[in-house]
């Protein structure tokens, strides 16, 4: 079965730009996480959303947001971006709580801010 | 404050040699720990994922260890090859109820050589 895919791979957007992340986890999860990746900090937690609502959320400022639809899919947005916010994104999905079941990632969005 | 810590952060190992990384956690309450193997700009990949009760579980040439009473968990890897270098990445989850939340170690960086 096909895996978690995010879109776009890549992304280069200048600073006060926004930016919209895309997340289309496997068939029939219904949870999706996103995390941001950076070398010094590791993996760090953005939201969960499960069956269209935010169940979870963490210690990010409120420029970083994110919706799912009936489909599970799943965007992030970043308002107003700044150099620090260049990262690799990452999102999971899962059957249900991500902690309760595997979560699968995808590939990531490498996203630079200059 | 829930912590995942990981030693070494870099090991570099001749092929064919062995390994063991280290995971340290103070989560609570603790559900589950996984160990994920992510190469150079791809997403996570899971290798193990163990609860409370498991002291210890096998994937192929991969076995984590847990020991729930010091709160430490081990990733021994046999016969290392090439491809085994990536950086792995110790995963605690805590459930209360209806949240779940994964705390992630910042990794340890494993380059195989020949």
């Amino acid at each position: 079965k096909a895996g978690v895919t995010q879109t776009p791979r890549y992304l280069i957007k200048t600073r006060g730009q926004q930016v919209t992340l895309s997340c289309s986890p496997i068939s029939g999860h219904r949870s999706v996480s996103w995390y941001q990746q950076t070398p010094g900090q590791g993996l760090q937690f953005l939201f969960e959303y499960f069956s269209e609502t935010q169940r979870n959320k963490g210690n990010f400022p409120g420029r970083f947001s994110g919706r799912q639809f009936s489909n599970s899919r799943s965007e992030m947005n970043v308002s107003t971006l700044e150099l620090g916010d260049s990262a690799l994104y990452l999102c999971a999905s899962s059957l249900a709580k991500p902690g309760w079941s595997e979560a699968f990632f995808g590939q990531g969005t490498r996203l630079t801010v200059v | 404050k829930n912590q995942v810590e990981q030693s070494p952060q870099s090991l570099i190992i001749l092929e064919g040699k062995n390994c063991t990384l280290q995971c340290n956690y103070t989560v609570s309450p603790f559900s589950n720990l996984r160990w994920y193997k992510q190469d150079t700009g791809r997403g996570p990949v899971s290798l193990t994922i163990m609860t409370f009760s498991e002291n210890t579980k096998s994937n192929g040439r991969y076995t984590a260890t847990l020991d729930a009473d010091t709160k430490q968990s081990s990733l021994h890897i046999t016969a290392s090859q090439l491809s085994d270098s990536a950086s792995y990445i110790c995963v605690v989850s805590a459930n209360t109820g209806t949240a779940s939340k994964l705390t992630f170690g910042t990794g340890t960086r494993l380059q195989v050589t020949l």
